[in-house]
């Protein structure tokens, strides 16, 4: 139980373009969604938080024109990065929540490697 | 202010030897959540536990186990036996026990665990 897909595993793109990547929980009704950022050798760093049927909650720092999130379904969320640059070359990573009332377990999924040319 | 702290930065040790992975944290809060989560070189992030504060009982699960001490802030995780397939990086987390949907982690910046031939 608690799989979380993510698609694509790995995309290259021209700078300029736009790349959207899905987060999807398999198995389960995820009440949140998270994105993240890695970049090599170090911690995540969460971008933003979604929820379904909401606005994403940004995290300081994230500019949210950039990097834009849809929570459509309660077990899809997308992140879109538009105008990719290379500086956005890194690593997504999605994370699906489920829930108690005071808690939630992430469960994430594999990844999506970035790269801009 | 919420921190996570894993001293160990990089950890290496001989297949079958025992590894102690360290994690220290602070909260102001008297009810939060702890996890620790796997990544392999393949990127993608397993949970390996979670753990909230109310529970010191210490855990343990195959060759894993984990030492909850309130005390000290730590939750420390041990692999008995080590074996190659070990070899990841291993994050510590915190998570405060709040309602509504602000129940972001906040991570450790991980060890990275070698485990060689």
């Amino acid at each position: 139980g608690a799989v979380v897909s993510q698609h694509p595993s790995r995309v290259i793109c021209k700078s300029g373009t736009s790349v959207k990547i899905e987060c999807r929980s398999l198995d389960f009704q995820a009440t949140t969604m998270f994105w993240y950022r890695q970049f090599p050798k170090q911690s995540l760093m969460l971008m933003a938080t979604s929820n379904e049927g909401s606005k994403a909650t940004y995290e300081q720092g994230v500019e949210k024109d950039k990097f834009l999130i849809n929570h459509a379904s309660l077990t899809l969320s997308t992140l879109t990065v538009t105008s990719a640059h290379p500086e956005d070359s890194s690593f997504y990573i999605c994370s699906a929540g489920t829930s108690g009332r005071w808690v939630e377990t992430q469960y994430f999924g594999p990844g999506t490697r970035l790269l801009v040319l | 202010a919420q921190k996570v702290t894993q001293a160990q930065t990089e950890i290496s040790v001989v297949e079958k030897e025992d590894v102690t992975l360290d994690c220290v944290y602070e909260t102001r809060d008297t009810t939060y959540y702890l996890f620790w989560y796997k990544q392999p070189p393949s990127g993608e992030l397993v949970f390996l536990i979670r753990r909230n504060s109310f529970d010191e009982q210490n855990e343990i699960s195959g060759r894993y186990s984990w030492n909850f001490q309130k005390s000290t802030s730590s939750f420390n995780f041990t692999i008995t036996a080590s074996q190659v397939v070990d070899s990841a990086v291993y994050f510590c987390a915190l998570s405060e026990a709040r309602a509504g949907n602000n129940r972001k982690l906040i991570w450790g910046l991980g060890t990275s665990l070698a485990v060689n031939p």
